[in-house]
Order: structure tokens, then sequence, then C-alpha cells
């Protein structure tokens, strides 16, 4: 089965320093990845998706993902956190349909001044 | 282009009783799924439809839970009877065709069973 591990449940970093969140995959197949956030009391917004084209995967606010193979990774990045930054960050896979997605189990990220 | 809608926002019942919750998918999009979310935890697919046929509905509790997408278009989830560990956001997500051009999710319906 596809599944994702994101290896950190809280992150907390200082306002413009880098943001590293990190998603390790399992998959028997070429995955579909995807990082959503999730602000409080407010929906799941796509942040960036990987579909077997470039590697490296930009996304919106800054973000960007890299996928590597080789250690079967998918960690999100951003070179400086802006406080707006704060929420919950899921990795996902999609599953052996390819349809349905299956969600990690959150980092919530924690911005300080 | 409109969103997912969801309704209630909100839902508060008592244990052994049942509710229902509403989707209004993005016009054109086959394919809907529902989704709970835990406190705490990532969403967990509970059933999809393309077009108003199931195409997975494994982890959907069958003895309580039970969906339906009539005509294609609207779909509902029903939990009969409640129990507290229903307590969850339920998501409603729709997709023009595969995962793997992403979803749009709604806002969801925050379920509290006491």
């Amino acid at each position: 089965a596809q599944s994702v591990t994101q290896l950190d449940s809280h992150v907390s970093v200082s306002e413009g320093t880098p943001v590293l969140l990190r998603c390790n995959y399992s998959s028997s197949y070429s995955p579909s990845l995807f990082w959503y956030v999730q602000h409080p009391n407010k929906g799941l917004q796509l942040l960036l998706k990987y579909t077997s084209a470039a590697t490296l995967v930009k996304g919106i606010n800054g973000f960007e993902a890299e996928f590597k193979k080789s250690e079967t990774s998918f960690h999100l990045t951003k070179p400086s956190a802006h406080m707006s930054d704060a929420a919950e960050y899921f990795c996902v896979v999609t599953d052996n349909s390819g349809y349905a997605l299956n969600f990690g189990k959150g980092t919530s990220l924690l911005v300080t001044p | 282009e409109a969103g997912v809608a969801q309704s209630p926002r909100y839902k508060i019942i008592e244990k052994r009783q049942s509710v229902a919750f509403w989707c209004n998918p993005i016009s054109g999009h086959a394919t809907l799924y529902w989704y709970q979310q835990i406190l705490g935890q990532g969403p967990k697919l509970l059933i999809q439809f393309q077009n108003n046929g199931v195409v997975d509905d494994s982890q959907l509790p069958k003895d309580r839970f039970s969906a339906e997408r009539l005509k294609g278009v609207d779909s509902t989830l029903k939990i009969q009877p409640a129990k507290l560990e229903d307590s969850a956001v339920y998501l409603c997500a729709s997709s023009l065709i595969g995962g793997g051009y992403g979803y749009t999710f709604g806002s969801g319906t925050r379920l509290t069973v006491v």
C-alpha cells in the first residue's frame, strides 16, 4: 500500500528563517505526491504536486519540494518563513488506483516572531 | 469557479442519534470523495464515487455509515447510530478526473457526538 511518513509532528522556526518539513513515502510504483496546508478552521489547500515531471516542484507562497527517488523523500522547504505560514501541513500520496489520497499524520508549523 | 459546498458547518448530536451531511461538488467534477479527519490526524478516505457509482468504500464502517450520490452530482453521508468516536471533521472533495490532478476540498462539517 502507498503511504507517507511525516518525520516531525511539530516544527518551530523563527520568522525569516528557512522551513524544512520532512516526508518519506512508500510506494510500489511511481507515485503522485502532494503537500497540502490546513490553516485553523479552514479547508485543505493544495501547496504543490509532483506527477513524474520535474523533480523540483514549485508551489504557492514560495514553497517548493524535491522528489528524491533514491531516498524515497519529498521534503517541503521555504527559504524564509512568514508568520502566516503557521498551519498544519500534510504530505500526501495517491493510492494504488491513482485516485484516492493517503495522508500523512501532519506536521504543525509554528512561526515565532 | 464555485468551490465544493458542504453543510452544515457544525453539528452536535447525542450518541445513538443519526446525522446527515451534504456535499455539492464543483460542476463537472466526476469524482467525489468523503474523508474523515479526527482531531490531530490526517484525513482518512471513507468513500469514493465516480459519477454515481461507488469506486472504493473499503474503509467505510458500513454497519453505521452510508453514502449516496444520486444523479452523479450532490452527495449525502449519513451516520446511524452515531458513536462518540465519530466526532471528527467530515470533508468532501471532488476532482475532474484522477487524484493526480489534485482535489478541491470543501470546508468540512465538524461533528461532535456527546
